[in-house]
């Protein structure tokens, strides 16, 4: 089976420092891996994916995942955050064959205080 | 349309009553998804649909709910006789055909919100 874990419920950071939010996943075979955020009263919005390639992948609002096979994470990061990157974000895998949806974690509250 | 469209934005119902929710894909996006974002619970599959195939109705969580989608474009998600921990925000997703395509992802409408009093 195929699954993904958010370990922190809520990353709390200051404006201008760098953010880090967590995701781990297990899945059969090579992942494709999907980083989404959901704005308030908003459906999710696509950030960022891992295909193949590069392990830094880069993304939408200055967003970049670094793909680590041999401790299989997926983590966001962003050197500088800002305020507007408070949201609620997800991480999601889905196996290159087999189950053809993709499984999400249960989301990361991110907080960037002034 | 430009993006999914899912409707009622919200929905109030009485426990018992029947629900449905609506979803209209992006056009000539073949595969449909349900999920379920819970309070604390993240994003619970409900179904998916890929084409004329038969849905993958695994994620279901009881025999009260239903869906199906109509000449491979429109979606309804009906749940029978609600119960309070039905209530939840209901997200609609649809993508192009999957398999081997680098550009795999998910296209979510705003969702409804359904609370069962």
């Amino acid at each position: 089976a195929q699954s993904v874990a958010q370990p922190e419920d809520q990353v709390n950071v200051a404006e201008g420092n760098p953010l880090t939010v967590k995701c781990t996943y297990s899945v059969s075979g090579n992942p494709y891996l999907f980083w989404y955020v959901q704005y308030p009263n908003r459906g999710l919005q696509f950030l960022l994916k891992y295909i193949t390639g590069d392990n830094l992948v880069k993304g939408s609002y200055g967003f970049e995942a670094e793909f680590n096979k041999s401790q299989t994470s997926f983590h966001l990061k962003k050197p500088s955050a800002l305020v507007s990157d408070s949201a609620l974000y997800f991480c999601a895998v889905r196996a290159f064959t087999g189950f053809q949806k993709l499984v999400f974690g249960t989301g990361t509250r991110l907080l960037v205080s002034p | 349309g430009a993006g999914v469209s899912q409707s009622p934005s919200n929905k109030v119902t009485e426990k018992g009553k029947d629900v449905e929710l609506r979803c209209d894909p992006i056009s000539g996006h073949t595969a449909l998804y349900w999920y379920r974002q819970s309070l604390g619970q993240g994003l619970e599959f409900l179904i998916y649909f890929q084409g004329n195939s038969a849905p993958d109705k695994s994620g279901l969580p009881s025999d009260r709910f239903s869906a199906e989608r109509t000449g491979g474009s429109v979606s309804t998600l009906t749940i029978q006789r609600t119960q309070q921990e039905d209530s939840a925000v209901y997200l609609c997703a649809s993508s192009t055909r999957p398999p081997g395509q680098e550009n795999y992802g998910y296209t979510f409408g705003s969702g409804t919100r359904l609370t069962v009093v």
